[in-house]
């Protein structure tokens, strides 16, 4: 079982779509969680952190469930500036090693 | 800009050759952390070095080896190359280290083609 699995995707969805992506982790000890956003022949970037009691940042909210060891994102309204991979990044749990999922690919459409 | 420069951008090795690959990290971490990423997968977790020790390893073989230097700037070296080490390999900063490394600030990479 891979450490962190996401949604195969890709997810293709008009503008103005909500869309979900799910991810889920196997070391229940890990500690800290995150969301990358990676766009086409570029390097990851940081969109943002993931806490227990949920965070929200403009179009975009993250939900952790520790208990069920899942991480979410939400997009609103999507943007076709919004088309990128989306990795789900988890760290710590006994080792210093951050873990990326493989990503889930969006494609926003006019 | 993150401030992470990764050299070289583009290389192309044959079998069996050795390979070293640059990071300098941005002004003020002290972890820089190395990656794997093949075509259509996400970063793979080669291993992390916090202040010029390896604290934290994937599952990569020992011809995959760093080092940390003083000023924190960081080489990859993978010897005996094989066709799948044909990768963008990503070198990320950050602060702290384990449950604490901060957010990771990567460079642009370096693309490896092995022949």
């Amino acid at each position: 079982r891979k450490e962190v699995e996401q949604d195969p995707g890709p997810f293709n969805v008009p503008e103005g779509a909500t869309v979900a992506f799910n991810c889920t982790y196997s070391n229940s000890a890990s500690q800290s969680f995150f969301w990358y956003r990676q766009d086409c022949r570029k390097e990851p970037k940081l969109l943002m952190s993931v806490y227990s009691s949920g965070n929200e940042d403009g179009r975009f909210t993250a939900q952790l469930n520790r208990a069920s060891q899942y991480i979410s994102l939400l997009i609103r309204d999507s943007k076709l500036s919004d088309s990128a991979t989306y990795l789900c990044v988890v760290n710590g749990g006994g080792g210093f090693k951050t873990i990326f999922g493989a990503g889930t690919r969006l494609f926003v459409k006019a | 800009e993150t401030g992470v420069t990764q050299s070289p951008t583009h290389l192309i090795k044959t079998r069996g050759q050795q390979v070293t690959l640059r990071c300098s990290s941005q002004s003020g971490h002290n972890t820089v952390s190395w990656y794997q990423q093949a075509l259509g997968q996400g970063p793979q977790f080669i291993f992390q070095y916090y202040r010029e020790e390896e604290n934290g390893r994937g599952n990569f073989p020992p011809r995959f080896s760093g080092l940390q230097f003083p000023n924190y700037s960081s080489e990859l070296n993978v010897n005996a190359l094989e066709l799948d080490d044909s990768a963008l390999y990503l070198c990320a900063s950050s602060l702290g280290q384990g449950a604490n490394t901060g957010e990771l600030f990567f460079g642009e990479g370096s693309r490896l083609t092995v022949l």
